[in-house]
Parts: C-alpha cells; structure tokens; sequence
C-alpha cells in the first residue's frame, strides 16, 4: 500500500531536549516536505528536499533542521525544541504535483 | 506571496444537503489541491485541479484558473464529511503548497 508513514504519532517533552520526527515513503517520490499546522495560522511549510541531499527552507524553518540521505526518509529534527514548537506536524511525498500527506504527529513542549 | 482565501469559515448543515465551498487565490499558480482534513486531524486528498472540472462520488471541484478560484461541490451530504476542507496552490514548479484556513463543515444527522 502507497502510503507516507510517521513516528512518533504523539511526543511530549520538555524545552531543550533534542528530538527525531522520522518520516518515510514507500512512493519513489523524489519530493517529501514538512508542514506544521497551527490554529489560526493553517498549515505552512518548513523544509522541502528535492531529492536527495537537497533540501531548502520552507516558510517557517527557524528551530528546525532536515536531512535527506535516502529518498525514502526525510527526517524532521528539533535541536532544543521551545514552547512555541508545540504544534501538528506533517510530513508530505509529492508526485505530479500531487501532495500525499502522512497521518500527522502531535508535538507538546512542556 | 500567493493568498488563498476560502469561504465560508464555517458551515452547518443537515445530513442529505448540498453546499459550495469556495476558494480564491490572488496570483497564478501552478497546481491547486483540495483535501479534506477529518476529526482525527488525516489530511485526505480529494482532487488535484489546476484547471476544468472532476467528479468524484458526491464530490465534485471546478477550477477557472484564468479567474483564480475554485469550487468543491458536495452533494447529499453525510455526517462522515464532517471536518475540514483545505484549498491550497503551489506558487513553485514541485509542492510548496500554499494553503487556505480552510472551511469548517459540520453535517447533523
């Protein structure tokens, strides 16, 4: 089944503690990108890898970093997480144009 | 940059009605995606419409890209539908989707 996966579904940590959101898909697709949703504000872009080892900023990419080794991962990382990152995180694999959303992570930081 | 606008913000109706969902943007785009986000906060994707018309079901999208909006139409509705439908455009050549705040449509039984 084509499908964008993510790990954690639900994370709560504290400020400062490093922390890994993994994303994978089983799509070939050569474009993956990350969007955090926030209420009020909808759903903007963080970072986005043309393929791999090439990745660029998105809207919103201060506190974040990515990496792009495989074309099958495009792991989110948080160096020292603060309040304001607690939001819903969702990774995306595109195809065509066409965006295939994983099922999302929420992320407290206490 | 591109703004998206949708409306309404919020629709209520009952189960079996129909309605239209609306969505502007401001600047040419290359790709326009309606998807549907459900309680459990998945986002689905509904119809990948740059241009023309699709069916899909009771759901069916218009886009008049030379006028800049879009149009989802559902018909006969169902509790199910319940949730919230994002429009959202790319401004680049791949998925730099730029989304509206979407509409909030709640369906009562």
């Amino acid at each position: 089944e084509a499908q964008v996966t993510q790990n954690p579904r639900y994370l709560i940590t504290v400020t400062g503690k490093k922390l890994t959101v993994t994303c994978s898909q089983n799509m070939n697709h050569e474009y993956m990108s990350w969007y955090r949703q926030d209420p009020g504000l909808g759903l903007r872009q963080i970072y986005y890898s043309m393929n791999v080892e090439v990745t660029d900023k998105g809207d919103v990419p201060e506190g974040y970093k990515v990496s792009r080794k495989e074309k099958r991962n495009f792991p989110l990382i948080l160096e020292s997480p603060s309040p304001n990152q607690t939001s819903l995180y969702f990774c995306a694999s595109t195809s065509g144009g066409i965006q295939f959303f994983g099922p999302g992570t929420r992320l407290t930081v206490l | 940059g591109i703004q998206v606008e949708q409306s309404p913000p919020d629709l209520i109706l009952q189960e079996g009605a129909n309605s239209t969902l609306r969505c502007n943007f401001s600047d040419s785009v290359n790709n326009l995606q309606w998807f549907h986000q459900n309680p459990w906060g998945q986002l689905i994707n509904l119809f990948y419409i740059p241009s023309g018309t699709k069916q899909n079901g009771r759901l069916s999208a218009t886009t008049v890209a030379t006028e800049r909006y879009s149009l989802l139409y559902i018909s006969s509705s169902q509790t199910t539908d319940s949730g919230v439908y994002f429009c959202a455009v790319t401004r680049g050549s791949q998925g730099n989707l730029i989304f509206g705040k979407g509409t909030k449509l709640s369906v009562k039984p």
